[in-house]
């Protein structure tokens, strides 16, 4: 079964400062996707990012940015230029292209100093 | 806001009882999943409709159960509750079923309390 590892339970950046938030998952498959949600304290999960694995180009939006490793089944999210908002829980989700079960890993929870 | 809605937001109820959780998902959206996220267990994926039929399941308990409607709304039926059901009941939705550029948007959420 597929599985989604953070490492980080928690990072911390200052504002306007970069920070990279770690994911590895373990997968048997060539062809899945891969996300970033963020869970602000509202609870809301928000869709940051997606990267299809086939696709070899990391995937950006905006100051969101992906470092995707194929071989190394590693996933890590950069963002740059923090701001205040950006403070949440980060989850990266693993999904097969065979099926509609998104795993989850469990969280990273990201604070911005000002 | 992601056009995925979900009522009611909070939900406090008693050990052995049964409630419903409802969404609506996106205009145009076909699909509908249902996921618990837990302190415990985290976010864990229940179980998927998709125009109707049941797509996909998951770590879903034989006291609950969903369904979709003709209006494609979808709701989940939590009985006998326990007080290790309490959590946040997320319902995403999508365009399609498994479909390569197909993305799950996520609702705001039920906060279900079992006291």
């Amino acid at each position: 079964a597929q599985t989604v590892t953070q490492s980080q339970p928690e990072m911390s950046v200052q504002e306007a400062e970069t920070v990279t938030l770690s994911c590895t998952y373990d997968t048997s498959e060539s062809d899945y996707y891969l996300f970033w949600y963020k869970q602000p304290p509202s609870r809301q999960m928000i869709l940051v990012i997606r990267q299809e694995a086939y696709k070899q180009q990391n995937a950006t939006e905006n100051r969101f940015s992906v470092n995707f490793q194929k071989a190394a089944k590693s996933f890590s999210l950069k963002i740059s230029d923090s701001q205040l908002g950006d403070a949440a829980m980060y989850f990266c989700a693993y999904r097969s292209s065979n099926n509609n079960d998104m795993r989850f890993g469990a969280g990273t929870r990201l604070t911005v100093k000002p | 806001d992601s056009g995925v809605t979900q009522t009611p937001k909070h939900l406090i109820t008693a050990t052995g009882q049964r409630v419903t959780l409802r969404c609506s998902p996106r205009s145009g959206d076909l699909s509908v999943y249902w996921y618990q996220q837990s302190l415990d267990q985290g976010l864990q994926f229940l179980i998927q409709y998709y125009n109707g039929e049941e797509r996909a399941k998951g770590n879903i308990l034989e006291r609950f159960s969903a369904q979709q409607f003709p209006d494609l709304h979808s709701e989940l039926n939590l009985s006998s509750l326990e007080l290790g059901d309490s959590a946040l009941y997320f319902c995403a939705s999508s365009v399609e079923s498994g479909h390569p550029t197909d993305t799950q948007y996520f609702g705001p959420g039920t906060r279900l309390t079992v006291l």
